[in-house]
């Protein structure tokens, strides 16, 4: 059973450039949650995400950042004119159902702007 | 808003014990998890406290104490491959899924 597979891995971008990172949950699971990681920091929700549905974006910033989970296909974080303070870890995670007490995380996005 | 407050390093030998304690102030208050994350790795989860008491997984032990908002991640045998940091996590809400508030994080350092 393959785990939550992040991409891609390693993404530099330059300043004012788009960064879109994919999550694609593990089999079986409907439920998606991206964070993200400074260095040396812990890990800070941005968004939920059911198929077609957001259900928090609480985390997210208010402008540049949006993510998507579609009926068909991985979900998607999208990050417009990325500025270097977004150069981070993103981390996808999933779970099958909204009633449990674990997810699991993919290997992480580190998106570097030079 | 949310807290949990975890120290921010601890250093031990092989063989030893570590206790890593976590300090939690939320708005609602659904379990406690532990996350271990090497450098560069992926969050993987350790363990997983609802109800108060001691909870045991091999090398790795994690305690709850809800009246004292406070828990605690055992690590025993301590093994150089244990070097990683450790993250506290508490479900606040039961209407966001599983969306976990983390700490700060720990970092374990084991020395030979």
């Amino acid at each position: 059973n393959a785990g939550v597979m992040q991409n891609p891995r390693h993404l530099v971008r330059r300043r004012g450039q788009e960064a879109r990172l994919r999550c694609s949950p593990m089999k079986g699971h409907s439920h998606v949650y991206w964070y993200r990681q400074l260095p040396e920091e812990g890990l800070k929700f941005m968004v939920y995400l059911q198929k077609e549905n957001i259900i928090d974006e609480s985390g997210m910033p208010k402008e540049r950042f949006s993510a998507e989970f579609p009926k068909e296909g991985p979900s998607i974080l999208r990050i417009q004119q990325v500025v270097r303070g977004d150069s981070a870890a993103y981390f996808c995670a999933s779970s099958p159902s909204g009633t449990g007490n674990t997810i699991y995380f993919g290997e992480g996005s580190w998106l570097t702007v030079v | 808003g949310q807290s949990l407050e975890q120290p921010s390093e601890v250093t031990a030998v092989e063989g030893a014990i570590v206790q890593i304690n976590c300090t939690y102030q939320t708005s609602g208050f659904y379990g406690l998890s532990w996350y271990q994350q090497h450098d560069g790795g992926a969050p993987t989860f350790l363990s997983y406290n609802a109800l108060d008491g001691l909870e045991e997984t091999g090398r790795f032990s994690s305690f709850l104490s809800r009246s004292d908002s406070y828990g605690y991640l055992l690590l025993q045998e301590l093994q150089m491959k244990d070097s990683a940091s450790y993250f506290c996590a508490v479900r606040v809400s039961r209407a966001a899924g599983n969306k976990l508030t983390f700490g700060g994080g720990t970092r374990v350092l084991v020395k030979p």
